[in-house]
């Protein structure tokens, strides 16, 4: 199993709901990230966790929640969101997180449109 | 801060041609490079890696690296009307405090025409 997979592929919430992103890999890759993507721009790294333990947190805000329950999953909680905060998110895994030769592999994203 | 350029483009090449897409860093400790091709609405898509000075080809895909210039570039053969999309530089460079930092370049939107 060579991929990343994502759910859902479509959330519309409202900006008093409560809901997760989901990431999943079967790679055995150490370390797994959460990004950000508006349109036309590159994707913005949220988070990152390596070996289940948050590594990086871009001074994002708390209304994002990550969680890596083992080494396979990635979740991501939201929370009072804003509507600009409607973007595509990705998660990505990689081998290893500090290594300068890692290859980041993404899942196909969540389109999340808030309200 | 760490900075990846390119060319937003359009980039417009007729079909068959060779498209050719450019990309610089500002970071000398940079050690690898790495290709994503993104279509519109699509996640990035991972297409070549390089980490040595010279010539890496994959394909109709040939990436060139050359450190000394902090310059690394794609070259695309034979461009086909399913390589039009939005194609991702990104860096990996040490940091002191991570070990490494991935960063994107803003991107370079390629159009074939057939």
């Amino acid at each position: 199993d060579t991929e990343v997979t994502q759910t859902p592929k479509h959330l519309v919430m409202g900006m008093t709901n409560k809901k997760s992103l989901k990431c999943e890999q079967h790679m055995g890759h150490r370390a797994m990230y959460w990004y950000k993507q508006k349109a036309k721009k590159p994707p913005e790294l949220m988070f990152v966790y390596s070996y289940e333990k948050l590594s990086i947190n871009e001074s994002v805000p708390s209304r994002f929640s990550p969680e890596c329950p083992n080494s396979s999953l990635l979740n991501l909680h939201l929370h009072a969101l804003q509507p600009e905060d409607s973007a595509l998110y990705l998660c990505a895994s990689s081998p290893r997180f500090r290594d300068l030769y890692n290859e980041q592999f993404f899942g196909p994203g969540t389109r999340l449109t808030v309200l | 801060q760490k900075e990846v350029e390119q060319n937003s483009g359009p980039l417009s090449v007729p079909e068959g041609a060779i498209a050719s897409l450019n990309c610089t860093y500002s970071d000398r400790g940079s050690q690898s490079f790495f290709w994503y091709r993104q279509y519109s609405g699509k996640s990035p898509e991972l297409i070549m890696s390089i980490y040595s000075n010279g010539d890496k080809e994959d394909g109709r895909f040939t990436a060139q690296l050359n450190k000394a210039s902090q310059y690394v570039s794609l070259l695309i053969r034979d461009s086909q009307p399913s390589d039009s999309a939005t194609y991702l530089c990104a860096v990996n460079y040490p940091t002191d405090n991570y070990g490494q930092n991935f960063v994107f370049g803003p991107g370079t939107r390629l159009s074939v025409l057939p």
